[in-house]
C-alpha cells in the first residue's frame, strides 16, 4: 500500500504567516491527492482536490501544488479561522490513504 | 443544497453487527463515487470503504471481509453493514462523496465495547 508522509506534525504559527505542509507519497500518485482542514468536533473540509484544484467557496489564500510523491499546501496569510488541523489524503485508487495529520496551533 | 445525513451508529459489544446509512438529499449516491471515512477518538481520518459509480467496491485492509458497501438508488442511501465488530472499530463514521464533489456527511458514532 501506498503510504503518504505529512510534515510538520504540528506548526505553531501567527496570524499573517505564510505556512506551507508537506505531504509525501511512498511512490508516485499523479495527482490523485486532496488537502481537507479539519476543526474538533466537525466533518473535514475540502480544501484542494486533483492536487491543486480549489474546491468551491475555498478561499483563495489556500494552494497547493505538487504531482507524483512530493505535494505542498500553502496558506499565503493565516487567518484566525485557519488554526484547525489539516490533511492531505490519496484517493480514487482502491487503497485511499491519508496522512497522519498537520496541527496548525497559534503561536 | 446538498446534504449527507448519516445514521444507524450506536453502542455495540464485541461481535455484533450494526448498519450505517447515509440518505443523500441534492446529490444522486448511484451516479458518484462514494466512501465511508472513520475516526476513532483523538485520532487521524482512516479510510474505510468506496464503491464506484459502476458498482465496484473496495476496502481498506483492516475491514475487508467484516463490512460491505452498497447503496441503494430508489432510497438514494449509502450503506455500511458492519459485522463481526471489535474495539477498535470505535469512531465516527462518515461518508463522503469524491473530493472533487467536495460532500462529506456530520458523522455517526460507533462504539464496540462489551
Amino acid at each position: 500500500d501506498i503510504q503518504m508522509t505529512q510534515s510538520p506534525s504540528t506548526l505553531a504559527a501567527s496570524v499573517g504567516d505564510r505556512v506551507i505542509i508537506t505531504c509525501r507519497a511512498s511512490q508516485s500518485i499523479s495527482s490523485w491527492l486532496a488537502w481537507y482542514q479539519q476543526k474538533p468536533g466537525k466533518a473535514p473540509k475540502v480544501l484542494i482536490y486533483s492536487a491543486s484544484t480549489l474546491q468551491s467557496g475555498v478561499p483563495s489564500r489556500f494552494s497547493a501544488s505538487g504531482s507524483g510523491t512530493e505535494f505542498t499546501l500553502t496558506i499565503s496569510s493565516l487567518e484566525p479561522d485557519d488554526f484547525a488541523t489539516y490533511y492531505c489524503h490519496h484517493y480514487n485508487t482502491g487503497s485511499d490513504t491519508f496522512g497522519q495529520g498537520t496541527k496548525l496551533e497559534i503561536k | 443544497e446538498v446534504q449527507l445525513v448519516e445514521s444507524g451508529g450506536g453502542l455495540v459489544q464485541p461481535g455484533g453487527s450494526l448498519r450505517l446509512s447515509c440518505v443523500a438529499s441534492g446529490f444522486t449516491v448511484s451516479n458518484n463515487y462514494m466512501t465511508w471515512v472513520r475516526q476513532a477518538p483523538g485520532k487521524g481520518l482512516e479510510w474505510v470503504s468506496l464503491i464506484y459509480s459502476g458498482g465496484n467496491t473496495k476496502y481498506a485492509g483492516s475491514v475487508r471481509g467484516r463490512f460491505s458497501i452498497s447503496r441503494d438508488s430508489s432510497q438514494n442511501t449509502l450503506y455500511l453493514q458492519m459485522n463481526s465488530l471489535r474495539a477498535e472499530d470505535t469512531a465516527v463514521y462518515y461518508c463522503a462523496g469524491s473530493p472533487s464533489t467536495g460532500y462529506w456527511g456530520q458523522g455517526t458514532l460507533v462504539t464496540v465495547s462489551s
